[in-house]
């Protein structure tokens, strides 16, 4: 079974400050990696994917992620943090074997300080 | 401009009482989904559809039910609420065109409270 963690629960930056969010996943075969976005009261809006192909992905909002087999890991990276991007990141882990359907990690959610 | 509605948004109802939850998709994807939103658990996958008249569960089906009898809806039913599915609920779609392309679209989200 496909299993998805996030480390982190809480993380402040300040505004400006680059960020890291950790993303590390089990699963058998080669997994379709997602991070996915949601806003206070809102849905969630996918920012970037990962299927095969360059292990960078580039994503929308200046949001980047790499794949890292070696480490089962999909870190998502944004270098410069504006105060909108106060939220709480998922990340997700699909596989056609099991129907592409998502299995989502615990989120993580993102404080900016001003 | 397609879009994926959920209503209610807001919804209090008692214990025992049978709540059913709409989805509504104008993508015309063949997959829908739902998930319960619970803190420190993320999503978690309650039942799914791949098309009319097919349903599965996921992995927190047990008091929910789905059916699908056409490409737009998948309502959520919760036979009999019990205080456990307090949870904000998203719906999802994706489009089925047989790759791991698949990208899911999510609806603004229903807040369920049982009292």
């Amino acid at each position: 079974a496909q299993s998805v963690t996030q480390p982190d629960i809480h993380i402040t930056v300040s505004e400006g400050a680059s960020l890291e969010l950790r993303c590390n996943y089990s699963y058998g075969a080669t997994p379709y990696l997602f991070w996915y976005v949601q806003s206070p009261g809102q849905g969630l809006q996918l920012l970037l994917k990962y299927f095969s192909g360059d292990t960078l992905v580039q994503g929308i909002k200046g949001f980047e992620a790499e794949f890292k087999r070696s480490q089962s890991s999909f870190n998502l990276r944004k270098p410069s943090v504006h105060w909108s991007d106060a939220a709480e990141y998922f990340c997700a882990v699909g596989a056609r074997a099991a129907g592409n359907k998502l299995t989502f990690g615990g989120g993580t959610r993102v404080l900016v300080k001003p | 401009d397609a879009e994926i509605t959920q209503s209610p948004r807001h919804k209090i109802t008692e214990t025992g009482r049978q709540v059913t939850l709409a989805c509504h998709q104008t993508w015309n994807h063949n997959n829908m989904f739902w998930y319960r939103q619970d803190l420190g658990h993320g999503l978690r996958l309650i039942h799914y559809s791949y098309g009319v008249q097919d349903t599965n569960k996921g992995e927190v089906s047990d008091g929910y039910s789905v059916s699908r009898s056409n490409t737009e809806d998948l309502p959520l039913t919760l036979e009999s609420a019990a205080s456990s599915q307090t949870s904000v609920y998203f719906c999802a779609s994706s489009d089925q065109k047989g790759g791991p392309t698949d990208t899911q679209y999510f609806g603004p989200g229903t807040r369920l409270t049982v009292l």
